[in-house]
């Protein structure tokens, strides 16, 4: 169980476009889900946490308006990369945590999504 | 403002040696300390977490330990194999919060 996706895998886009990312539980409730984005040879970066039916809470100098983030529901986040440009380029990976018993889980990571903007 | 750190950054090895990763944290008010695994382009496999109040969990060929008090962990890797081969990545995650703070990995190669 606790199962991620993410979709799609991989993206290019031209530079100026939206580009939308889907995170998805698909076996469990997540009451918490996460974005990070991940450089060549560093290290994983949370960019939000958002909680399924309230606005999401940005990490210092991530730019709400740039990267929107929507979690409708208890199994799907998206994270919108709003006019991208060729900087946005980057690993972009989720995670998603539950909680029980009035403790929360460990976080469940999807396999990522590669953001090429040309 | 935690930072976690991952010695060394880059391994290689031949295949069956035992060998050791080591992390580091500043801050030692930790809920729990997390390695992971990240193969080329991939996302994250959790490879054994252990909770503030544990020294040590095994799995496998893999033993975790930690010592809260020096902000450190390591990961030992026994008998390793090509299929080893990997990025390895620490992460804590801070009393009080649901957010983890990565090292930046240790990249392992084990030789055949």
């Amino acid at each position: 169980g606790a199962v991620v996706s993410q979709h799609p895998s991989r993206v290019i886009c031209k530079s100026g476009t939206s580009v939308k990312i889907e995170c998805r539980s698909l076996d469990f409730q997540a009451t918490t889900m996460f974005w990070y984005r991940q450089f060549p040879k560093q290290s994983l970066m949370l960019m939000a946490t958002s909680n399924e039916g309230s606005k999401a809470t940005y990490e210092q100098g991530v730019e709400k308006d740039k990267f929107l983030i929507n979690h409708a529901s208890l199994t799907l986040s998206t994270l919108t990369v709003t006019s991208a440009h060729p900087e946005d380029s980057s690993f972009y990976i989720c995670s998603a945590s539950r909680t029980s018993g009035g403790a929360t889980d460990t976080q469940y990571f999807g396999p990522g999504t590669r953001l090429t903007v040309l | 403002k935690q930072e976690v750190t991952q010695i060394p950054a880059a391994l290689s090895v031949p295949e069956g040696e035992n060998l050791v990763l080591n992390c580091s944290f500043t801050d030692s008010a930790i809920y729990n300390l997390q390695w992971f695994r990240q193969d080329p382009g991939k996302g994250l496999t959790s490879l054994l977490l252990i909770q503030s109040s544990q020294r040590e969990q095994t799995s496998g060929r893999l033993n975790a330990s930690l010592d809260k008090s020096s902000g450190r962990s390591t990961l030992y890797i026994a008998a390793s194999q090509p299929g080893d081969s990997a990025t390895y990545l620490c992460a804590v995650r801070q009393g009080g919060s649901e957010k983890l703070v990565f090292g930046k990995g240790t990249k392992l190669t084990v030789n055949p």
